[in-house]
């Protein structure tokens, strides 16, 4: 089994429709993040957390919020998803501030 | 403005042909050089770390060097499972890592 998870790997919704995309790891990492990649703008850190009751907002955080929920899992929720949010999701792990990072496999979605 | 640029956008090699990527920073303070590969469809995989000009970092075919400036990542008699997007980032603020937005290698037997 992967040491990070995401679910769902390619969700296809319609504008306006509230998503979630789930992340859990088996490491026992401290830290999580979730970046979004679009060809051509590389990975962008939407928001990231260094313990259960951290959260912090990335470079792109509008129009997405983040729970949480134990140290393993942490979630990413579009509340109503408009098309430019069409993209690639990683969700990362990290032990410390080592700057080595464990992605996840990705979640593909498009929004209509 | 913390920034990490990456050159060539993309690379195509001949099996055995070498060369380097590039990856150059403007990041304050620099606390580290990372390099990555992803490969289709994959969420990017670590490879090495570099804290000082002059520390150089191998793997198999991939050296990673780094100077005040830039980084390189030297590819020796490339093999066509070299093939995927290299990505170097760097700390922002401490804590949170810029990434390039890479170099697509393709090696072609």
């Amino acid at each position: 089994d992967a040491d990070v998870t995401q679910t769902p790997r390619n969700r296809i919704t319609k504008t306006g429709k509230r998503i979630m995309l789930e992340c859990s790891q088996t490491k026992g990492h401290d830290r999580m993040y979730w970046y979004r990649q679009d060809p051509g703008l590389g990975l962008r850190l939407i928001y990231y957390s260094f313990d259960v009751k951290d959260i912090n907002k990335g470079e792109i955080s509008d129009g997405y919020s983040v729970s949480r929920q134990a140290q393993a899992k942490f979630s990413l929720s579009l509340e109503s998803a408009i098309p430019n949010q069409t993209a690639l999701y990683f969700c990362a792990t990290s032990r410390g501030n080592t700057g080595e990072l464990f992605f996840g496999e990705g979640s593909r979605l498009t929004v209509l | 403005e913390d920034q990490v640029t990456q050159s060539p956008e993309a690379l195509r090699l001949q099996e055995g042909e070498s060369s380097s990527l590039n990856c150059s920073y403007t990041v304050s303070g620099l606390r580290g050089l990372f390099w990555y590969r992803q490969d289709p469809g994959k969420g990017p995989e670590f490879l090495f770390t570099l804290y000082s000009a002059g520390e150089e970092k191998e793997k198999e075919r991939l050296k990673a060097t780094l100077t005040k400036k830039e980084s390189f990542l030297h590819i020796t008699a490339p093999k066509p499972e070299d093939s995927a997007t290299y990505l170097c980032a760097a700390p922002h603020n401490t804590d949170k890592l810029i990434f390039g937005t890479g170099t697509r290698l393709q090696v072609f037997p």
